[in-house]
């Protein structure tokens, strides 16, 4: 049962702390995207990346949201410094071709 | 330019009856339409999609939605209803680019009576 994975699950921090979470997406997937729900503001598009390439990023605050893909089994989203506006769910998703995105379990995040 | 509207944002049921959740789309060409299902505190998951091969899909846990294009319309629907129902239900469309990015509605909260 092929899934995307999500790591940590939880974390909590201090504001102007650096915060890395990790997204493994589903083996053979060429396309990730990261998410950032929060109620007010429901599901947002952060980034995503095709064959590793990021083609579009306009969803995050560029100084201090990076987005990267390492390598095909690893993307990771980085804060720095984390703000407490930051605090929300992050959510990865993989797809293979047109459409279908299969989500992960989600990186709950809280800056005090 | 697509969007989505979920024209509710709670549906109440009680345990056995039936739930129906609408969606209507708004888009320039045939659309691929999905349902996610969020449970608290979990991801979202994948009910069931629309990509135009049969107008009546059906998903996993007995729902399934008819896509309606007089109506633009792709209710999710489940003849009876189980507690474990309870979750957001979102409707969902792809852009119709190259890029597949997803136009998510804002959510429907069900919940289910005992």
């Amino acid at each position: 049962d092929a899934r995307v994975t999500q790591t940590p699950r939880h974390k909590v921090t201090e504001m102007g702390q650096e915060v890395t979470m990790r997204c493994q997406p589903i083996l053979g997937h060429n396309t990730v995207f990261w998410y950032r729900q929060t109620m007010m503001q429901g599901l947002e598009l952060l980034a995503y990346f095709r064959n590793r390439a990021p083609l579009d990023d306009s969803g995050m605050p560029k100084d201090r949201f990076s987005a990267e893909m390492p390598d095909a089994t690893l993307a990771t989203l980085k804060i720095q410094p984390s703000e407490p506006r930051d605090s929300a769910v992050y959510f990865c998703a993989s797809s293979l071709r047109a459409d279908t995105q299969y989500f992960g379990p989600g990186t709950r995040l809280t800056v005090l | 330019a697509q969007s989505v509207t979920q024209l509710d944002s709670h549906v109440s049921v009680s345990e056995g009856t039936p739930v129906l959740l609408r969606c209507n789309y708004s888009s320039s060409y045939s659309p691929s339409l999905f349902w996610y299902v969020q449970h608290p505190n979990k991801g979202l998951q994948l009910l069931l999609k629309y990509t135009s091969a049969a107008t009546l899909v059906k998903g996993i846990n007995g729902f399934e939605a008819e896509f309606k294009k007089s109506e633009t319309s792709f209710h999710l629907t489940k003849p009876s209803a189980h507690m474990s129902d309870a979750a957001e239900y979102f409707c969902v469309v792809t852009m119709m680019d190259s890029s597949y990015k997803l136009i998510f509605g804002s959510g429907t909260r069900l919940l289910v009576r005992p």
